[in-house]
């Protein structure tokens, strides 16, 4: 059965600190992975994974994703107050439109 | 600008009360989905919808109906709420198969059934 596991459920860190988020999934028929970030309301993405090894980035944030070990990694450096949020991650079910989120890891930054 | 609304943001009821939350995007959108967000639980697809008349269901869509007549609404429907249906719901759209893109999310409707 496909399903999205994310660990830690919950962090706390400091400003400046480096932090790497993880998403493990078990899919038959892998199609993509994508990260989403949310505040305080819905969901914002972030990045969409289809090729191992390929590093997607944005400023501070990057994600990688190995499709032999079935694991994303979601890395931020130099956090800051504003990164605090539930980050989630997602995929496709197999062979259909259906869409399955991971419980989320709850980020925060303390000035 | 370009968005997805619903309607109402916030919806305090009572059990076997029917009620509809509307959910409306104007990207042309072709897919649009249901969430419901729960503490501990995360996101967990309701009912989705590839194209006008065509939907489908997600993993929780037991108590939920949704039509899709136009392109641009994908309604949410609760015949007879039960507390159990209290959640934060999120209508999202895409613009066509969501395994090659992002989905856009609406502001979320919070729904109590007492």
């Amino acid at each position: 059965e496909d399903k999205v596991v994310q660990s830690p459920l919950s962090l706390v860190v400091h400003e400046g600190d480096t932090v790497t988020l993880n998403c493990s999934y078990e899919v038959t028929n892998f199609r993509s992975l994508l990260w989403y970030k949310q505040e305080k309301k819905a969901p914002t993405f972030l990045f969409m994974l289809t090729s191992s090894g390929i590093e997607k980035k944005s400023g501070r944030l990057s994600s990688i994703l190995d499709k032999k070990e079935l694991f994303s990694i979601l890395n931020i450096t130099a956090t800051q107050t504003g990164d605090s949020a539930i980050y989630l991650c997602a995929h496709p079910f197999s062979g259909t439109y259906k869409y399955i989120f991971g419980t989320g890891t709850r980020l925060k930054v303390l000035a | 600008e370009a968005q997805v609304t619903q309607n109402p943001r916030y919806l305090i009821t009572v059990t076997g009360k029917k009620l509809t939350v509307t959910c409306s995007q104007n990207m042309n959108h072709e897919y649009m989905s249901w969430y419901r967000q729960d503490p501990g639980l995360g996101l967990r697809q309701i009912y989705y919808s590839m194209n006008v008349e065509v939907t489908d269901k997600g993993d929780v869509p037991e108590g939920y109906k949704v039509s899709r007549k136009e392109k641009r609404n994908f309604p949410l429907i609760l015949e007879s709420p039960s507390p159990n249906q209290t959640s934060l719901y999120f209508c999202a759209s895409s613009f066509a198969d969501p395994t090659t893109g992002e989905q856009y999310f609406g502001p979320g409707t919070r729904l109590t059934v007492t």
